[in-house]
């Protein structure tokens, strides 16, 4: 089982609509949860941090945690062209600071 | 916001040479770093984490003696491809934390694509 799971997609959305991300981990002691965006050539770019169970939104992104279930989730409303990219989850363990990586999710937003 | 700078952002090289990859913290003390490797389609994969003044800790599967790292300041680390060969092309990504500034928040370079012929 890995340790930080994703949908590898593509995810396809119609402009303006939802897009939701889903998003496992295995190590029950995590306690940071990211999502990165990682257009195809870059390097990821931080969107979303969540630490406490619950919704966390940030304009048009809202990151869900439910460290209960072990899963976290990013939704994107208003999905624009430019939000298609690759998004990568990524969980810090309980023990010491190294991010663990879900293997991404790809989104396309067809105009 | 804390910036990472990665140099160079590409290079090509012929089999059996060694590449240095700089990665440097421009606005804030770094004394761990972190070199991912990303193959196309893949996701990021931890290589190493690079300590200030002490010996990088290589993930399992990573040679460190191919891969040298150098940590010799706050602000620079460096990861060496020694002997390259055609398989160690990829996209070779710095990460540091911002520290107390940024929680323990992951800021990334932006990446260097090594093609070796």
């Amino acid at each position: 089982q890995k340790e930080v799971e994703q949908n590898s997609g593509p995810l396809s959305v119609p402009e303006g609509a939802i897009a939701s991300l889903n998003c496992t981990y295995s190590d029950r002691g995590s306690q940071s949860f990211f999502w990165y965006r990682q257009y195809s050539g870059k390097s990821p770019e931080l969107i979303m941090s969540i630490y406490s169970n619950g919704d966390k939104e940030d304009g048009r992104f809202t990151a869900q945690l439910n460290k209960a279930s072990q899963y976290v989730s990013l939704l994107i409303r208003d999905s624009q062209p430019s939000d298609s990219a690759t998004y990568l989850c990524a969980v810090n363990p309980a023990a010491g600071n190294k991010l663990t990586f879900g293997g991404g999710t790809r989104v396309l937003v067809k105009p | 916001g804390a910036v990472v700078s990665q140099h160079p952002s590409w290079v090509i090289c012929k089999s059996g040479t060694s590449v240095k990859i700089e990665c440097r913290s421009l606005d804030f003390q770094a004394t761990t770093m972190f070199w991912y490797r990303q193959f196309p389609k893949q996701s990021l994969m931890l290589m190493a984490t690079s300590n200030e003044g002490s010996k990088a800790t290589y993930e399992q599967g990573v040679e460190k003696d191919k891969f040298l790292i150098n940590h010799a300041s706050l602000t620079l680390s460096t990861l060496t491809v020694t002997s390259a060969h055609p398989e160690d092309s990829s996209f070779y990504i710095c990460s540091a934390y911002q520290g107390a500034r940024g929680a323990n928040v992951l800021t990334f370079g932006a990446g260097s694509r090594l093609t070796v012929l």
